[in-house]
C-alpha cells in the first residue's frame, strides 16, 4: 500500500511569487484535503477535492486554489505569496464512501518559506 | 461553529508514568472525533477515532480515549508512557456527513527519563 507523498519537501519563495505543491494520494483513496500548519499551531483546513471538484473550503482567500486529477493526485496553487504564507502544507487523503467524516492519511508535508 | 480546545500547550511526564491529554470540543450534534500524533518534521498519524457506539475507544501504540458527551470531552490516555511517545498530539473534530476537520492547537508531550 503506497502512502501519501508530497513534493517538494522544502521550498523557498519570495513575496509576490506563485507556487505549486503536489500530492499523490494513498492507493484506493478518492478524496484529498489540504491543510496549512503554521509554526506552533494545528493544521488549518484549506479545501477538499472529491471527483476532481472542490468539495468544501475553509477560510482562505481565492489566491489559494487547487486541482484534483483523474488518478486522485492533487495540486495546491498559491498566487501572490505573502510572508504569512510561510508554513508546513499538509496533504491528506481519505476514502469518501457516501457519508461521514473519514480518517485521513497525511503526507509529511511541504515546508514553504517566504522571504 | 465547530471548535476544538486543547488546554495544555505542553506536558512533561516521566517514562513509565501514566498520561492524560485533554480535549474539549464544540459541535451541535454527535461529532466524529480523532486523535493524531505528529513527530518533528513529519505528517500526522491517526491514533484513534470515535464515530459511535462504545465511548471508550482503543487505538494504536497503547493509547485509548473516552468520549464524554456531558462534558464535551475526548481525552487521550496511556497507562505507561515510553520515551518514543514524545511528540505533538492533536485532537480533531469532523462533521457528520461533512468534509471539514477542525484541529486543536496541539499538546506537545515531553518524556523525561
Amino acid at each position: 500500500e503506497t502512502g501519501v507523498t508530497q513534493s517538494p519537501t522544502h521550498l523557498i519563495k519570495t513575496r509576490g511569487q506563485q507556487v505549486t505543491l503536489r500530492c499523490s494520494s494513498q492507493s484506493g483513496h478518492n478524496t484529498v484535503s489540504w491543510y496549512q500548519q503554521a509554526l506552533g499551531q494545528g493544521p488549518q483546513f484549506i479545501f477538499q477535492y472529491y471527483r476532481e471538484e472542490e468539495n468544501g473550503r475553509g477560510n482562505f482567500p481565492p489566491r489559494f486554489s487547487g486541482l484534483q486529477f483523474p488518478n486522485y493526485s492533487s495540486e495546491l496553487n498559491v498566487n501572490a505569496l505573502e510572508l504569512d504564507d510561510s508554513a508546513l502544507y499538509l496533504c491528506a487523503s481519505s476514502l469518501f464512501a457516501g457519508g461521514g467524516n473519514q480518517p485521513q492519511h497525511f503526507g509529511d508535508g511541504t515546508r514553504l518559506s517566504i522571504l | 461553529a465547530q471548535s476544538v480546545t486543547q488546554p495544555d500547550i505542553h506536558i512533561t511526564v516521566s517514562e513509565g508514568a501514566s498520561l492524560e491529554l485533554r480535549c474539549n470540543y464544540s459541535y451541535g450534534a454527535t461529532p466524529y472525533l480523532f486523535w493524531y500524533v505528529q513527530s518533528p518534521g513529519q505528517g500526522l498519524q491517526l491514533l484513534l477515532k470515535y464515530f459511535s457506539g462504545d465511548t471508550l475507544v482503543q487505538g494504536i501504540k497503547g493509547f485509548e480515549a473516552e468520549f464524554k458527551r456531558s462534558q464535551s470531552s475526548f481525552n487521550l490516555r496511556k497507562p505507561s508512557v515510553h520515551w518514543s511517545d514524545a511528540a505533538e498530539y492533536f485532537c480533531a473534530v469532523g462533521a457528520t456527513g461533512g468534509f471539514k476537520t477542525i484541529f486543536g492547537a496541539g499538546t506537545r508531550l515531553f518524556v523525561k527519563a
